[in-house]
């Protein structure tokens, strides 16, 4: 399942399958990108991060990609689990270093 | 210990009343945060301290107050509050000011304005 992020808030994909969430961000000059995941009642919690020096970079069952021309971040979770269902946001770190976040996407992961 | 904590979990409150957020870390972070977040939106920044001072205030109105007694604590000192100001209110911190590493969230305090 795939979202295009700020323009469609949820994602529902069948458990085991493949999940990309998207992110488009603002500012050419923002340098640092996080991926943080919210469960309901819970702070963000820190999943993966990337720097403009990098196109891709993988965690465990995560994978991060940047695409600094069309200035687009997209976050791929493999094997998805019900424990995966959550909102993921992804937070630019601007010139002014400080972090500010997407409108963030809700994945449903369907058993 | 890599937790930040939030005191209350919960809190509501009248209008005249005033009250205090705190905010605790043991990471010898030195970058602290007060976000704010509303249903289904993500967090606002609202204040950074950075060495224990205010680095930046995002435009908050007065009756938000904050205050950083030490390097391990950050408290949101709350008056006069309005019913849109009901909210979660978030704080983090950061190893480096400079914002070059994650931050580190903690659970909220559910605020509600009556």
């Amino acid at each position: 399942g795939e979202s295009v992020g700020l323009h469609l808030p949820t994602l529902s994909v069948q458990e085991g399958d493949n999940s990309i969430i998207n992110c488009a961000y603002s500012n050419s000059a923002s340098d640092y990108f996080i991926w943080y995941k919210q469960e309901s009642g819970k702070g963000p919690q820190f999943i993966i991060d990337i720097r403009s020096n990098m196109d891709k970079r993988q965690g465990q069952r995560v994978t991060v990609l940047l695409n600094k021309t069309v200035k687009h971040l997209s976050l791929q979770i493999a094997a998805t689990q019900p424990g995966d269902s959550a909102v993921y946001f992804c937070a630019e770190r601007n010139t002014g270093n400080q972090f500010y976040f997407g409108t963030g996407t809700s994945l449903t992961v369907i058993p | 210990d890599t937790e930040v904590t939030q005191t209350p979990k919960h809190l509501v409150m009248g209008m005249t009343n005033k009250k205090s957020l705190k905010c605790e870390q043991h990471m010898g972070h030195r970058a602290m945060y007060w976000y704010k977040q509303k249903a289904k939106k993500p967090p606002e920044l609202m204040f950074v301290y950075s060495y224990e001072k205010l680095s930046i205030n995002e435009s908050v109105p007065s009756r938000f107050s904050p205050e950083c007694p030490n390097s391990s604590l950050l408290n949101l000192h709350l008056h006069a509050l309005q019913p849109e100001d009901s909210a979660l209110y978030l704080c983090a911190s950061s190893q480096d000011p400079a914002g070059a590493y994650e931050q580190y969230f903690g659970p909220g305090t559910r605020l509600t304005v009556t």
